[in-house]
């Protein structure tokens, strides 16, 4: 079965410090897509990123970067130079590949709290 | 990107009533919509996912005769809560694909039900 967890339920830092949010996932397939979502207090979902299974190569977006380690099963999430508007919840989610468009599992999500 | 569009975005309905939340992509036909639920501080629970013109396939625990899927064209699905409850208070999300972009999905930003 497939399974995202993640361990943090909230996060609270000092402006311009680096975080790291945590994900652990489970799965059977070899195929899989991994994603991260920044959840703000509108409600809106905003699409932050998405790694296929085979691919383990570090990504860099901005103060946003990405670890996705197979062997440990994870994929975390470092804000560098935190700012207030990064303030919000963080989902890892977890895609199977298929013929057809997948539904994508959530995890509990991790509220992150930037203070001035 | 792709935009879905929901409406209402908020709506309070009395108890017994029957409210409806549409789903609707804008610039892409979507062959597939997920319709998932949010309880205050939690996570997106996937509640079925539906393709055009098919019928709608409900996660466990979802009870299909109060929460009534209809995906009757390329951009539109509705969601009916039928005789709703104050526990059917949460926040819907809806989400979209499309054929030719399976890993792409789009997320609406939400519609609140009250229910008192």
């Amino acid at each position: 079965a497939q399974k995202v967890t993640q361990a943090q339920t909230e996060i609270s830092v000092v402006e311009k410090e680096d975080v790291t949010l945590d994900c652990v996932y489970e799965t059977r397939d070899t195929t899989y897509y991994l994603f991260w979502y920044k959840q703000p207090p509108s409600g809106e979902l905003v699409f932050l990123i998405r790694r296929n299974s085979f691919d383990e190569q570090n990504e860099i977006s901005g103060r946003y970067s990405w670890n996705f380690q197979k062997s440990t099963s994870s994929f975390n999430f470092t804000i560098t130079a935190s700012q207030v508007v990064d303030s919000a919840v963080y989902f890892c989610a977890l895609s199977e590949a298929g013929s057809s468009a997948s539904k994508i599992i959530f995890g509990s999500g991790t509220r992150l709290s930037i203070r001035p | 990107g792709a935009v879905v569009s929901q409406h209402p975005s908020r709506v309070i309905c009395k108890s017994g009533t029957s409210v409806k939340i549409e789903c609707r992509s804008l610039d892409f036909q979507a062959t597939t919509m997920f319709w998932y639920r949010q309880f205050p501080k939690k996570s997106l629970m996937l509640m079925a996912t539906s393709n055009e013109g098919s019928k709608a396939t409900y996660e466990q625990g979802v009870e299909k005769d109060k929460f009534l899927i209809n995906h009757a064209s390329l951009t539109l699905s509705t969601l009916t809560v039928t005789s709703a409850h104050p526990e059917d208070s949460s926040f819907y999300i809806c989400s979209a694909s499309s054929r030719q972009a399976l890993l792409e999905q789009y997320f609406g930003p939400g519609t609140r039900l009250t229910v008192t």
